[in-house]
């Protein structure tokens, strides 16, 4: 089945611009979303279809796709953005699975 | 408001079984596929079942199926898991997630707090 890569943590100072990747085989001709989960809460969807924003989400959130990587890159991060960051792709060629990647932590120094 | 509760969760001996629900709230439940996604403790998520919004079209993770049996009432607006042959691996907090995209890709765009399923002897 496919495989998504993400490093498992991610630092950044505040102010700063935090760039958690997601590698995965010719990933840049599927659809990458990406979910942010706090502790003790459930996941909120932060990127859907590469790029696109659900309403309610800052514009500091941003997100591409090319080749073997995409990338969620957060602007002018806050202490607020702490928390861990899953990639998911939806593999139709086999059984329609939804994959995670392994989650990246992002702490805000 | 628009909401996923799940419930059902609990201790369960290795062997086991358990049904969990998830009640939906605030939208057309029979309009969306859902699924099942779990989180063992401290560990990433991993998607466990989808079903489509008629039950036509049913999936599973390996690590589940012949196991694991995801169902839905539309008219009671539930999902629901039935999890026999627990094993202790199956130890997570289940979620309730609501399926949205196109056929070129899916992803979840509403989820429930969770309902946390311990298998231990």
């Amino acid at each position: 089945s496919y495989v998504l890569t993400q490093p498992p943590s991610v630092s950044v100072a505040p102010g700063k611009t935090a760039r958690i990747t997601c590698g995965g085989n010719n990933i840049g001709s599927k659809s990458v979303h990406w979910y942010q989960q706090k502790p003790g809460q459930a996941p909120v969807l932060v990127i859907y279809y590469d790029s696109d924003r659900p309403s309610g989400i800052p514009e500091r959130f941003s997100g591409s796709n090319s080749g073997n990587t995409a990338t969620l890159t957060i602007s002018r991060v806050e202490a607020g953005d702490e928390a861990d960051y899953y990639c998911q792709v939806w593999d139709s060629s086999s059984d329609h699975l939804r994959v995670f990647g392994g989650g990246t932590k992002l702490t805000v120094l | 408001e628009v909401q996923l509760v799940e419930s059902g969760g609990g201790l369960v001996k290795p062997g086991g079984s358990l049904r969990l629900s998830c009640a939906a709230s605030g939208f057309t439940f029979s309009s969306y596929s859902m699924n099942w996604v779990r989180q063992a403790p401290g560990k990433g998520l991993e998607w466990v079942s989808s079903i489509s919004s008629s039950s036509s079209y049913i999936y599973y993770a390996d690590s589940v199926k012949g196991r694991f049996t995801i169902s839905r009432d539309n008219a009671k607006n539930s999902l629901y898991l039935q999890m026999n042959s627990l094993r202790a691996e199956d130890t997570a907090v289940y979620y309730c997630a609501r399926d949205l995209g196109s056929s070129g890709s899916r992803y979840f765009d509403l989820w429930g707090r969770g309902t946390l399923v311990t298998v231990s002897s």
